[in-house]
């Protein structure tokens, strides 16, 4: 069975300090991993992604990922947070054989404190 | 073009009312779905199209009946809802079925309000 797990429901930072945004997984085959941002009343916009490739992932926004098989870990990160970061972020797991369903996990809110 | 679009963003309907929404998108992805959003929670899959032949039905009402006309568009016919039924309607696609490795688009959403 495939299941996302984020371990915050909500995370406050201040304006210039690291986030940190937890995220477990769960997937008996080898898993693509994906992070989500939401900002208010917005579609899903794609931050990064795993597929198998580099375990440190770059994404947009100076966010990065790293996978962690050993810790079935997916946490992301970013060195300082800006206000424009202020939204809900979504881990995603894609597994084979379950035909590319995204297992989304429940969703981090995050809020910059100026 | 690298967007799915939807229209409209926002719609409110009554109980009665027969309505659709829209999503389009011409990145030649093959695989489509529509998802269902409620406040502060993720989003759920509704339905997914494979090669525009519905291939996932989440035992959604029959009040919503999705169609796809064509590669690059997706409809979602909707009739008698219910107030429950309030919420945000996202579509989103991906290269191909069976492919997990890009990730999907997402459309901005349609905003649905039911009265």
């Amino acid at each position: 069975a495939q299941s996302v797990t984020q371990l915050d429901s909500h995370v406050s930072v201040s304006e210039g300090t690291p986030v940190l945004l937890r995220c477990n997984y769960s997937s008996s085959y080898s898993p693509s991993l994906f992070w989500y941002v939401q900002h208010p009343n917005k579609g899903l916009q794609l931050l990064l992604k795993y597929t198998s490739a580099a375990t440190l992932v770059k994404g947009i926004n100076g966010f990065e990922a790293e996978f962690k098989k050993s810790e079935t870990s997916f946490h992301l990160t970013k060195p300082s947070a800006h206000m424009s970061d202020a939204a809900e972020y979504f881990c995603v797991v894609s597994v084979r054989g379950t035909g590319n369903q995204f297992y989304f996990g429940t969703g981090t809110s995050l809020t910059v404190i100026p | 073009d690298t967007e799915v679009t939807q229209t409209p963003k926002h719609l409110v309907m009554g109980m009665t009312n027969k309505k659709s929404l829209k999503c389009e998108q011409h990145m030649g992805h093959r695989a489509m779905y529509w998802y269902k959003q409620k406040a502060k929670k993720p989003p759920e899959l509704m339905f997914v199209y494979s090669y525009e032949k519905l291939s996932i039905n989440e035992s959604v009402p029959s009040r919503f009946s999705p169609e796809c006309p064509n590669s690059s568009l997706l409809n979602l016919h909707l009739h008698a809802l219910q107030p429950e039924d309030s919420a945000l309607y996202l579509c989103a696609s991906s290269q191909e079925p069976q492919t997990r490795n890009y990730g999907y688009t997402f459309g901005s959403g349609t905003r649905l309000t039911v009265v």
